[in-house]
């Protein structure tokens, strides 16, 4: 079975300063692993995905993730916070012949 | 119109209401899903339909009824509900091949509230 950790239910951060969402994972076979944000009262958006290949992911809206199999992480970041990143993020992963396990979410603040 | 429609966006219903949720999508996927995301809960994945076939259901309460008559459109029907039942349900997509994932592709919900 797998699982998904998402450290920190809430992360504030300064508007220019550098964002960082952890994310852990736990599977038996390779993952896939993404990572979803959600605006209020909107559904999941595709920020990026991993699933096999490079290990650094770049996504939309300057967001990247890197897979690093030895940690079972999978941490978002993004260099410079923008008011507009303030939102729900969650991690996922899949073996690929399972539905997405979703982890708990981090909401991301962004202070002017 | 693209991607996954979900109708109504907002929906007050009385315990003792029937009423339906809607899903479509114009993406061409194989298979649809039902998640339940209430405050300060994690996702609750619902139902699966794979092919138009049900292939999960997560110890949902009867008072939820899926339905799935085309792999285009998706129903979520409800029946005597409880106040606790009062949440965001979220219908998404995806083309699922065995062993491989390509991610979902959601819809915006529909907020439902159980008076």
């Amino acid at each position: 079975a797998q699982s998904v950790t998402q450290l920190g239910s809430h992360v504030s951060v300064s508007e220019g300063a550098l964002v960082l969402l952890r994310c852990n994972y736990s599977s038996s076979v390779p993952p896939y692993l993404f990572w979803y944000v959600q605006y209020p009262n909107q559904g999941l958006q595709l920020l990026l995905k991993y699933t096999t290949g490079a290990t650094l992911v770049k996504g939309i809206n300057g967001f990247e993730a890197e897979f690093k199999k030895s940690e079972t992480s999978f941490h978002l970041t993004k260099p410079s916070a923008h008011m507009s990143d303030a939102a729900e993020y969650f991690c996922a992963v899949s073996s690929g012949n399972t539905p997405l396990v979703f982890g708990k979410g981090t909401r991301l603040s962004v202070i002017a | 119109e693209t991607g996954v429609t979900q109708t109504p966006r907002h929906l007050v219903m009385g315990m003792t209401n029937k009423k339906s949720l809607k899903c479509e999508q114009h993406l061409g996927h194989n298979a649809m899903y039902w998640y339940k995301q209430s405050a300060k809960k994690p996702l609750e994945l619902m139902f699966v339909y794979n092919f138009k076939e049900q292939t999960e259901n997560n110890s949902v309460p009867s008072r939820f009824s899926p339905e799935c008559p085309n792999s285009s459109h998706l129903f979520l029907h409800l029946h005597t509900l409880q106040p606790e039942d009062s949440a965001l349900y979220l219908c998404a997509s995806s083309q699922e091949t065995p062993g491989q994932s390509y991610g979902y592709t959601f819809g915006s919900g529909t907020r439902l509230t159980v008076v």
